[in-house]
């Protein structure tokens, strides 16, 4: 089945310091990728939607400028914390969406990063 | 729009014993639902879904769920709870005539299984 690769599964980071995380899809060309933020004992919530060779679509409240996303290819979209802050830590998941999936059927799920940013 | 309400954030079981988690939908066009499954820093394995094939949906691990439209729910439901069953559950909800929209999600519900 469709699978997504999401890498670093765990990374640590100074104050300051900018992080990228990576989501794969391997197999499947991935036009739609979701960035979900997720914090401890909390549902998932939606950060921004972005379209390959798109700009990314941010949810309200989600700083664009702090939150990269680039998805400049159908198998690869990256997120990229900049500035990264205590308050940035938390637990990032991308969702994919399959490109020849019948209307949704096809969401697969990395698995996940756990950002702490000391 | 999309919106779904898992009622209860913890549910604990027996080992053995049937388990029930509870969601409700709220949406302004035919839905598609999902159950998903998480473990503890892992991301989401998709348990089920609905696609207004067949109101009962059967899925992994002996979990099963039914849609019913006129109490707009969609419970997850298994006969017999497995320790390794104890991890947390979201449903989640979809627009299923609009291609690239995301899963919205519940608040989840957190399946403790007792010996």
């Amino acid at each position: 089945g469709a699978v997504v690769s999401q890498h670093p599964s765990r990374v640590i980071c100074k104050s300051g310091t900018s992080v990228k995380i990576e989501c794969r899809s391997l197999d499947f060309q991935a036009t739609t990728m979701f960035w979900y933020r997720q914090f401890p004992k909390q549902s998932l919530m939606l950060m921004a939607t972005s379209n390959e060779g798109s700009k990314a679509t941010y949810e309200q409240g989600v700083e664009k400028d702090k939150f990269l996303i680039n998805h400049a290819s159908l198998t690869l979209s990256t997120l990229t914390v900049t500035s990264a802050h205590p308050e940035d830590s938390s637990f990032y998941i991308c969702s994919a969406r399959d490109r020849g999936a019948r209307l949704n059927y096809g969401y697969t799920f990395g698995s996940g990063t756990r950002l702490t940013v000391v | 729009a999309q919106s779904v309400t898992q009622l209860g954030s913890h549910v604990s079981v027996s080992e053995g014993a049937l388990v029930l988690l509870r969601c409700n939908y709220s949406s302004s066009v035919p839905p598609y639902l999902f159950w998903y499954v998480q473990y503890p820093n892992q991301g989401l394995q998709l348990l089920l879904k609905y696609t207004s094939a067949a109101t009962l949906v059967k899925g992994i691990n002996g979990f099963e769920a039914e849609f019913k439209k006129s109490e707009t729910s969609f419970h997850l439901t298994k006969p017999s709870a497995h320790m390794s069953d104890a991890a947390e559950y979201f449903c989640a909800v979809s627009d299923r005539f609009s291609g690239n929209t995301p899963l919205v999600f519940g608040k989840g519900t957190r399946l403790s299984v007792i010996a």
